[in-house]
């Protein structure tokens, strides 16, 4: 069963028209939730963490929020350049320190 | 400051072969994880090094190793090469304050790895 579930796994908008990406997930316990961006041939680009229900963090026309379950990023007015994979990520809470869980993302792209 | 170094870009091995790849992690990091990523997936969790111990692993077999340099540079190796093994390698730094905690993660570029 997977921990972290995206959608939509693709998502086309015109320059300026907002949206949400969804991010749910299934942990005992969470630490931290990660949002990431990820362009072709690059590693993924560190956006927000966000670590308790009803946090939410912004970042030029991104947002993010959390809540018990879930996590939105929310894309306002975007522009070309925010064509990109996103990735929202998970770290569970429990002793030792173990590594992120990656839901498989989100494909935007934003026509001019 | 400069940022996490992958090398080499671009690796084409043959089955049962092994392999090194090598990371260089931003100035001030004293952590660094491995992560791959197949077409189409989200990076998945190899394991991590902090302070040139192993203190964090995924679901990967014992032929994943490895190693984290006094400079905090690191390597990945793996043996006997499978097919399935062909993907993007990410390596990531951080900065961590102790055991358990996981500020964000710097990663480069990665290494793409093709397993004929």
């Amino acid at each position: 069963e997977d921990q972290v579930t995206q959608s939509p796994e693709a998502l086309r908008l015109q320059e300026g028209e907002s949206s949400s990406l969804n991010c749910s997930y299934t942990v005992s316990g969470l630490r931290g939730l990660f949002w990431y961006r990820q362009d072709p041939g690059k590693g993924p680009e560190f956006l927000f963490t966000l670590y308790s229900a009803g946090e939410e963090k912004e970042k030029e026309r991104l947002k993010a929020t959390l809540t018990k379950k879930e996590s939105f990023l929310h894309i306002t007015a975007p522009k070309p350049e925010d064509s990109a994979t996103y990735l929202c990520a998970v770290q569970e809470s429990g002793g030792g320190a173990d590594g992120l869980t990656f839901g498989k993302g989100t494909h935007l792209i934003i026509q001019p | 400051e400069t940022g996490v170094t992958q090398s080499p870009t671009h690796l084409i091995k043959t089955r049962g072969q092994q392999v090194t790849l090598r990371c260089s992690s931003q100035s001030g990091h004293n952590t660094v994880s491995w992560y791959q990523q197949a077409l189409g997936q989200g990076p998945q969790f190899i394991f991590q090094y902090y302070r040139e111990e192993e203190n964090g692993r995924g679901n990967f077999p014992p032929r994943f190793s490895g190693l984290q340099f006094p400079n905090y540079s690191s390597e990945l190796n793996v043996n006997a090469l499978e097919l399935d093994d062909s993907a993007l390698y990410l390596c990531a730094s951080s900065f961590n304050r102790g055991l358990g905690t996981n500020e964000k993660l710097f990663f480069g570029s990665g290494t793409q790895l093709s397993v004929l």
